[in-house]
């Protein structure tokens, strides 16, 4: 089965804080997503990666940075946190050679509150 | 702009009763088409997806949808809920990046309540 884990289920961090979100997956997939879940929004896209060190914008990639060293691990980091980030994050990833049909497969999330 | 639209916020059956939630989407060529559930406190699991061939198809926990290309809709469908169906429901469509990049473009979502 593949697993795709997330460092934290809930964190709790201060405005301006930086914050790191980790996200681990065991199944060799060159590809790597991180959204944000908000009532109402659905699952917006932060920034994906489709290969090491490569990355690209989602839809709402503003104050969002991410990092990708190692094919298994994927980081959402938060160069300043401030309120209106706080959401919950899902992690997820899939085989690159799936093609569009290709299934992700989603972390549990972070449940992340920025006070 | 390729967009997702499910337009029921929230929907309660009773358990046992036949389930239908909307998906319509707006997308120049044929959509790969998704449907993805989440579970309270789970991340989300694909049900099933579509791109081509027959328009009718069937996805796991005995859930099946319909494409119709006239109506650009992806309806999702259950003849008899379960109280376990009780869940967030996301469509989605696959599309391609300004970088050729394939990514989920996901609808806002239809939260679903089961009644005794």
């Amino acid at each position: 089965d593949v697993k795709v884990t997330q460092s934290s289920r809930y964190l709790v961090k201060r405005t301006g804080e930086k914050v790191f979100l980790e996200c681990v997956q065991d199944m060799d997939h060159e590809n790597m997503f991180w959204y944000r879940q908000d009532p109402g929004l659905g699952l917006r896209l932060i920034y994906f990666s489709y290969d090491v060190k490569m990355k690209e914008k989602g839809d709402i990639p503003e104050g969002y940075s991410v990092s990708r060293e190692k094919k298994e691990r994927f980081s959402l980091i938060l160069e300043s946190a401030s309120t209106n980030q706080t959401s919950m994050y899902l992690c997820a990833s899939r085989a690159g050679l799936a093609g569009p049909l290709g299934e992700q497969y989603f972390g549990p999330g972070t449940r992340l509150t920025v006070t | 702009a390729q967009s997702v639209t499910q337009p029921d916020i929230h929907i309660t059956v009773s358990e046992g009763a036949s389930l239908e939630l909307r998906c319509n989407y707006s997308y120049g060529a044929t959509p790969y088409l998704f449907w993805y559930v989440q579970s309270p406190g789970q991340g989300l699991q694909l049900l099933l997806k579509y791109f081509s061939g027959d328009t009718l198809v069937q996805g796991i926990k005995g859930f099946e949808a319909e494409f119709k290309r006239s109506q650009s809709s992806f309806n999702l469908r259950k003849p008899s809920v379960h109280w376990s169906d009780a869940a967030e429901y996301f469509c989605a469509v696959s599309l391609i990046s300004n970088f050729g990049n394939e990514k989920l473009t996901f609808g806002t979502g239809t939260r679903l309540t089961i009644i005794p």
